[in-house]
């Protein structure tokens, strides 16, 4: 167990629905990431936040957008779901925001869009 | 930018064998890590090794250890007396080194490695 709880850890929904993934990092991690796997596209980064705010961003769509809670709890939204976005979509944490840290990955949220 | 790129889509060794994943990056940074993750089909990603750029010793972990070349951009990941629960995706990362950058891991593309008992 990574301590990253991920929720829910399956969605199934239409297309130009809403949805929100939520993300709990390790006690202590004041970085969340949030990736999606899909077959086509591999892993790719979405977006970083540390303590609260935006640190880096990735290959996100306009339609999605994260925040990051004072509790240090994020949230993953997405918006007018295409079938595209069906992907795992995973979210990790880190103590920081340095290189040398390791990242504690969560056991992933499986979206299928319908 | 930093590409990551592992082009053996599935590998396959029979319990107790040695195997070698291979991947090769490209940079043109310094100061970086490389990584090996697991990705079992529980979904969930397992660090498996980690390597810094500025360290010449490849790294070991129990029976999986690196084979780091920096001139190269070569970083091929070996498994020694492979077992069962060794099947998985594995994927290759990258990681810049500087303070300051961007510290997200770009990842390669897997390899599904099978075990045959």
């Amino acid at each position: 167990d990574s301590g990253v709880t991920q929720t829910p850890k399956h969605l199934i929904t239409a297309t130009g629905q809403r949805v929100t993934l939520r993300c709990s990092p390790r006690s202590g991690d004041l970085s969340v990431y949030w990736y999606q796997q899909s077959l086509d596209q591999g892993l790719q980064f979405l977006i970083q936040y540390y303590n609260g705010e935006e640190r880096a961003k990735g290959n996100i769509l306009e339609r999605f957008s994260a925040q990051q809670f004072p509790d240090l709890h994020s949230e993953l939204n997405l918006s007018s779901l295409e079938l595209g976005d069906s992907a795992l979509y995973f979210c990790a944490s880190s103590v920081g925001d340095r290189y040398n840290e390791k990242l504690f990955f969560g056991s992933g949220t499986q979206l299928s869009v319908l | 930018a930093q590409t990551v790129t592992q082009s053996q889509p599935e590998m396959s060794v029979q319990e107790a064998e040695t195997v070698t994943l291979s991947c090769t990056y490209d940079t043109s940074e310094s100061d970086y890590y490389l990584f090996w993750y697991k990705q079992p089909p529980s979904r969930q990603m397992i660090l498996v090794i980690r390597q810094e750029a500025y360290k010449q010793q490849n790294a070991t972990e129990n029976r999986f250890s690196v084979n780091f070349q920096k001139a190269a951009k070569s970083f091929s990941l070996k498994i020694s007396d492979s077992q069962l629960g060794d099947a998985a995706m594995y994927f290759c990362a990258y990681r810049s080194g500087y303070t300051g950058a961007n510290s997200k891991l770009t990842f390669g593309k897997g390899i599904t490695l099978s075990v045959r008992p």
